[in-house]
This record gives C-alpha cells, sequence and structure tokens, in this order.
C-alpha cells in the first residue's frame, strides 16, 4: 500500500526566500505525481504534475523534480511571496488511477 | 465556466440521520472520486467512478454510498452507519487517461448537531 510523507508539516519563512516542500512515497511504481495547493476552507489547486518519465517540470515560480526509484519528489518555490502562503500536497498516481495524498506542508511567508 | 461544483458548502447532520453531498461536473470527465480530509491531515479516497453506472469502493467507504447515473453527476450520501462523519469533503474529476490531472470542487463541510 503506498504512503506518503510530506517533511516538513509546516514552514514559517520570509519573504522573498525560496521555498522548499519534500514529499517521499514508498511505492516507485506510478505514473505521475501531481502538487497541489489548498487554502484554508477551500478545494485543492492543481500547480503541476510530472509524469515518471519527467525529471522536471516547470511552471513560472514552481519547479518540481521527480526521483521515482527513490520515491522522492520536490517542489521549490522561488522569491516567495505571502500570497504563496498556503498548503501544499503532493499525491502520486498508481494503478487504478487512484491518487494518494501526503498529509501536507502549510506554509506561511511573512511579509 | 468550466468546473466542479459541491453543494451545500457546509451541512449539518442529526444522530441517525442520512445526508446526501451534491457533486456536479460539466468538464465532460468520465471518471468522479470523493475525498474525505479530516483536520491537518491529507485526502483519503472514498469511491471513485471511471464510467456512468458503474463505481469502485476507495480505502475508507464503510458509512457511505454513491451513485452514478448520469456522467455530470456523482452523489455521495453519508449514512447513519458512519459513526464520526464530521470532516470537509471534497470531489474530484478527470478523463480517464492515467497522465491526466485531477481536478477538484470547493468542498463541502459536514458536521454533527
Amino acid at each position: 500500500k503506498q504512503e506518503v510523507t510530506q517533511i516538513p508539516a509546516a514552514l514559517s519563512v520570509p519573504e522573498g526566500e525560496n521555498l522548499v516542500l519534500n514529499c517521499s512515497f514508498t511505492d516507485s511504481a506510478i505514473y505521475n505525481l501531481q502538487w497541489f495547493r489548498q487554502d484554508p476552507g477551500k478545494g485543492l489547486t492543481s500547480l503541476l504534475l510530472i509524469q515518471s518519465s519527467q525529471r522536471e517540470q516547470t511552471s513560472g515560480r514552481l519547479n518540481a523534480s521527480l526521483d521515482k526509484s527513490s520515491g522522492r519528489s520536490t517542489l521549490y518555490i522561488a522569491a516567495s511571496q505571502p500570497g504563496d502562503s498556503a498548503t501544499y500536497l503532493c499525491a502520486p498516481k498508481a494503478a487504478g488511477n487512484k491518487l494518494t495524498f501526503g498529509g501536507g506542508t502549510r506554509v506561511l511567508v511573512k511579509p | 465556466d468550466g468546473g466542479i461544483t459541491q453543494s451545500p458548502k457546509y451541512l449539518f447532520r442529526k444522530e441517525g440521520q442520512n445526508v446526501t453531498l451534491s457533486c456536479e461536473q460539466n468538464l465532460n470527465h468520465d471518471a468522479m472520486y470523493w475525498y474525505r480530509q479530516d483536520p491537518g491531515q491529507g485526502l483519503r479516497l472514498i469511491y471513485y467512478s471511471q464510467i456512468v453506472n458503474d463505481f469502485q469502493k476507495g480505502d475508507i467507504a464503510e458509512g457511505y454510498s454513491v451513485s452514478r447515473e448520469k456522467k455530470e453527476s456523482f452523489p455521495l450520501t453519508v449514512t447513519s452507519a458512519q459513526k464520526n462523519p464530521t470532516a470537509f469533503y471534497l470531489c474530484a474529476s478527470s478523463t480517464t487517461g492515467r497522465d491526466q490531472p485531477q481536478h477538484f470542487g470547493d468542498g463541502t463541510r459536514l458536521s454533527i448537531l
């Protein structure tokens, strides 16, 4: 059974610092991995989807890396802004088109 | 606008009562999913459906039921058998291709009276 861990559980940084969010998973037989953002009391917004054959995926200030063989993905957010404050969730997809979610990293960017 | 609509936003359940959460999508997606989120935790899969008139149990299906009579709609019923229903419920949809992302609604928060 896939297990997903996100470390740290919470992170507080001053505005302008780069953010590094880690995701590890136990079963490397995945199709892809999706990173999401969740604002308090809201649904999930998809940020990036990185395919199992890819090493990196970029969108604006966001960059996600994937090392499938070691069961790790990292989300980098460059030059953080207060608007980046949210919870970030990772979810690898395996057989049956099912996502397994980590517990999330709660990020606070202080002005 | 294309998207996923969940209603109501807030719902209260009395002891012994069944309640139904609505999820409608106009993205023409074949697959739909229901997740439960408890405070400070990730999402857990309750039920999913890859096609109309077919659905499968997820990891925590006990105490829940679903139907999929129309492509656009995937309602979730929280039955009285679910002893700890207080949670945030999220509906998602996707195309059935394995490389496609899931898209989420804004959620329904269910509480016990």
